[in-house]
Formats: structure tokens, C-alpha cells, sequence
């Protein structure tokens, strides 16, 4: 099947601990996309990347960082410096950037304990 | 920055009820699109929008961009309890300035 995949569902983190989030995706998409959602709120951009290799800050980036070495993937991770890292998280991809559609995947849901 | 208004917040109907929300953006949009999303779950595509005064149909889902470009409406018809959940409108202005922008959503309770 044809999709984007984040792993894992749920994940707890002590505080003053990095944490990985994986997205990965089959649908040959160029840009992929991280995003953040708390309660009540609409999706917040982290960071994207429209081609491999290569990435952008989002709206709310400090404290996180990504890496685009394979077209198929774009982890998230979310370091000791994010003061409020408690969050849905939300991978999606896109044929291209520029307002394409954007597919998502299943989400994160990320608890700093 | 560009910004873009989602109303309404929240609705509360009977089922078979009509229902209907928009977005506003502060600037022009060349792209519009809707999204539902369940609890714990991500965004669902539900239609998409590229010229202005489209009008495109989903089902039970109609979806307009507007004429100026700057706003978009969602409508359901005949709602159902299985379409409970936040729709989250989303735009674009392309070029450099083409990453999505979502409205922060309108929450969808349907009564039996």
C-alpha cells in the first residue's frame, strides 16, 4: 500500500533527553513536512524539505532538527532545548511543495515525563 | 506573515442538519483545501481547490474557492454521526510563499 508512515504511535521522554520521531513514505513525494498540533490548535510548521539533501525552518523550529538524507524519509528530532515538547506530531508529504496536496500520516503523540 | 481565520470554532447539530464553514485568509490563495481529521488520528484530504470560483463536490461534501481568493467554504449536507470530527481548512499562496497555512479548525458534533 501506498502511504506515509510515522512511527512509533506514542512515545514518552524524560525531560533532558532527545527523541526521534520516524516518517517515512512510499508515494515517491518530493517535499515532506513536519508539523505540530497542540489542543485546540490548527498544525503548526516545524521544519520542511522539498528535495533531498536539503530543508527549511518552519514557523516554530527551535529546538528541533531534521534530516533529509533519503528521499523516502524525514525524521524529527526533538531535543533537550524544546521547552515544551508535549505534542501531536504530524509527518505529511507532497508531490511538490508550493501548495500541492499535502497526505499525512498517522501521527505522534509525544509526552515529556 | 499570512494569516487565516477559520469559523466557525466549533457547531453542535442534529443529525440530517445542514452545516457550513468557512476561511479567510489575509492575502490571496491560489490553492484551498479541506481536511477532516478524527481523534488521534492525522488529517484526512477532502477536497481541493485550485481556481478561483470553483466549486467541487465530495459526496455529501461541496467545497467552494472564492472569487476574490481570498476565502473558502465547506458545506455538508444531510450530516451523519460518522462525520463528527475537526475539519481544518488550508491554503496557499504558491511561488515562495507555497507552504500550507491551516485555519485552526472547526469542531463538528453531531446529535443522534
Amino acid at each position: 500500500d501506498g502511504g506515509i508512515t510515522q512511527s512509533p504511535k506514542y512515545l514518552f521522554r524524560k525531560e533532558g533527553q532527545n527523541v526521534t520521531l520516524s516518517c517515512e513514505q512510499n508515494l515517491n513525494h518530493d517535499a515532506m513536512y513536519w508539523y505540530r498540533q497542540d489542543p485546540g490548535q490548527g498544525l503548526r510548521l516545524i521544519y520542511y524539505s522539498q528535495i533531498v539533501n536539503d530543508f527549511q525552518k518552519g514557523d516554530i523550529a527551535e529546538g528541533y532538527s531534521v534530516s533529509r538524507e533519503k528521499k523516502e524519509s524525514f525524521p524529527l528530532t526533538v531535543t533537550s532545548a524544546q521547552k515544551n515538547p508535549t505534542a501531536f506530531y504530524l509527518c505529511a508529504s507532497s508531490i511538490r511543495g508550493s501548495g500541492t496536496e499535502a497526505f499525512f500520516g498517522q501521527g505522534t503523540r509525544l509526552t515529556v515525563v | 506573515g499570512q494569516q487565516l481565520n477559520q469559523s466557525p470554532q466549533s457547531m453542535f447539530i442534529q443529525e440530517g442538519e445542514d452545516v457550513s464553514m468557512n476561511c479567510t485568509s489575509s492575502s490571496i490563495f491560489n490553492t484551498w483545501l479541506w481536511y477532516k481529521q478524527d481523534p488521534g488520528e492525522g488529517p484526512v484530504l477532502l477536497i481541493a481547490l485550485y481556481k478561483a470560483g470553483e466549486l467541487t463536490s465530495n459526496g455529501r461534501l461541496t467545497a467552494q474557492f472564492g472569487i476574490t481568493r481570498k476565502d473558502s467554504f465547506l458545506n455538508i449536507s444531510a450530516s451523519i454521526p460518522s462525520d463528527v470530527g475537526i475539519y481544518f481548512c488550508a491554503g496557499s499562496g504558491g511561488g515562495s510563499q507555497g507552504n500550507l497555512i491551516f485555519g485552526k479548525g472547526t469542531k463538528l458534533s453531531v446529535k443522534p
